[in-house]
């Protein structure tokens, strides 16, 4: 079946740092990906999408600027949580949609925490 | 907008079987269902996925009348490793919204 890979699974950084997390499609191309974020006990919460080679569209209430997005190729997107501080920490988890069925494929996440 | 609804939670035993339905009055015409599991701190896995009628694989059978307008994902003979949380999912064109999932509790 479809694997989606993240990395790294787990990241602790200081406040202020910026991290960046990899969304990696391994056996199928990924024209779209999508971000979501998670907190304990709540539902996935889809942050943006990004489609390879354009700009990501983020959701309402998502800041571009401090969650910066890259696809720049069919099996790789990146999330790059700039400035971050301790609100930040959360749960991250990518998915990719198998552009020949209507299928999202999930990572295992990555947990965030920022002291 | 479309938006999904499913029970909070549910309870079950070992080897019963476990139908749980999911409401979604807007579906659009291009959408198609998916119902994924997901454990604590991992990401869902995919279940399985229809547009109409019956579908069945491996591990489940998703059943879908013919207005679309619900979708019960069938989990036959649950046993403890099948308690986890459980989303169903429209994908197509219509805006990507996670529902708050179904709780399953499977006791021996």
């Amino acid at each position: 079946g479809a694997v989606v890979s993240q990395h790294p699974s787990r990241v602790i950084c200081k406040s202020g740092t910026s991290v960046k997390i990899e969304c990696r499609s391994l056996d199928f191309q990924a024209t779209t990906m999508f971000w979501y974020r998670q907190f304990p006990k709540k539902s996935l919460m889809l942050m943006a999408t990004s489609n390879e080679g354009s700009k990501a569209t983020y959701e309402q209430g998502v800041e571009k600027d401090k969650f910066l997005i890259n696809h720049a190729s069919l099996t790789l997107s990146t999330l790059t949580v700039t400035s971050a501080h301790p609100e930040d920490s959360s749960f991250y988890i990518c998915s990719a949609r198998d552009g020949s069925q209507e299928t999202q494929y999930f990572g295992p996440g990555t947990r965030l925490l920022v002291l | 907008l479309a938006k999904t609804t499913q029970p909070i939670s549910m309870d079950s035993y070992e080897g019963q079987e476990v139908n749980i339905t999911c409401s979604h009055n807007n579906i659009a015409t291009n959408d198609y269902i998916t119902w994924y599991q997901q454990f604590p701190s991992q990401g869902p896995r995919f279940i399985i996925q229809g547009y109409k009628t019956k579908v069945t694989n491996e591990v489940a059978s998703l059943f879908i009348p013919a207005d679309r307008k619900s979708s019960t994902l069938s989990l036959p003979r649950v046993s403890l490793s099948d308690t986890a949380v459980y989303y169903c999912l429209l994908s197509g064109y219509s805006t990507l919204t996670f529902g708050k999932g179904t709780m399953l509790l499977v006791s021996p």
